[in-house]
């Protein structure tokens, strides 16, 4: 069974920083690896995924994330951050031929300020 | 893109009642959809597996008598909390899989569910 942690349940910044979600995974077949977001009382949307080829991986809004096989982690960056940011980011890793099943870390929020 | 749709977007119900919350994928059909349950400041805890035509299956936990769940068609699914209490109150999430795809989740807006 796969497992995510994601190492930060908070993190601070100020508008226009970079910053840097982390994110490990532990499976013992190959995997697909997602990041969403969720803002206040309202459902996921995804940011990005990797299901493989490059593992630099982009997505919406600025967001990128980096496949690291050896470290088994799928960190997720982005450069300059804004006050509209500000959510809860969830990793989630799917192993392959598991029919869809998605399993998530804790979360991170991410709190931007001005 | 494919959406999915959850109604009712919140309610408030008293301990003892049951509710009702409806999952719909409103432009692709689904044979699969999934059911999460959200605690505040929690991650998303999968509740059951739901398949068009046959019975749900629930993850380990969760009481399949108490979280009735039907999927009597390709684009609804439909969760029923049966006697709810105050500890039943929370976040919950619908997903719908692509089936064009063997791994893209449509996750749905959320429920939010208060029992008083």
């Amino acid at each position: 069974a796969q497992s995510v942690t994601q190492l930060d349940s908070q993190v601070p910044v100020f508008e226009e920083a970079p910053v840097e979600l982390r994110c490990n995974y532990s499976s013992s077949v190959s995997v697909y690896l997602f990041w969403y977001v969720q803002y206040p009382n309202q459902g996921l949307q995804l940011l990005l995924k990797y299901l493989s080829g490059s593992t630099l991986v982009k997505g919406i809004n600025g967001f990128e994330a980096e496949f690291n096989k050896s470290q088994t982690s799928f960190h997720l960056r982005k450069p300059s951050v804004h006050i509209s940011d500000t959510a809860e980011y969830f990793c989630a890793v799917s192993e392959r031929n598991a029919g869809n099943m998605l399993t998530f870390g804790g979360g991170t929020r991410l709190m931007v300020k001005p | 893109g494919a959406v999915v749709s959850q109604h009712p977007s919140w309610v408030i119900c008293k301990s003892g009642t049951s509710v009702k919350i409806e999952c719909r994928s409103l432009d692709f059909q689904a044979t699969t959809m999934f059911w999460y349950r959200q605690f505040p400041k929690q991650s998303l805890m999968l509740m059951a597996t739901s398949n068009e035509g046959s019975k749900a299956t629930y993850e380990q936990g969760v009481e399949k008598d108490k979280f009735l769940i039907n999927h009597a068609s390709l684009t609804l699914s439909t969760l029923t909390v049966t006697s709810a209490h105050p500890e039943d109150s929370s976040f919950y999430i619908c997903s719908a899989r692509d089936p064009g795809s063997s791994y893209e989740q449509y996750f749905g807006p959320g429920t939010r569910l208060t029992v008083t």
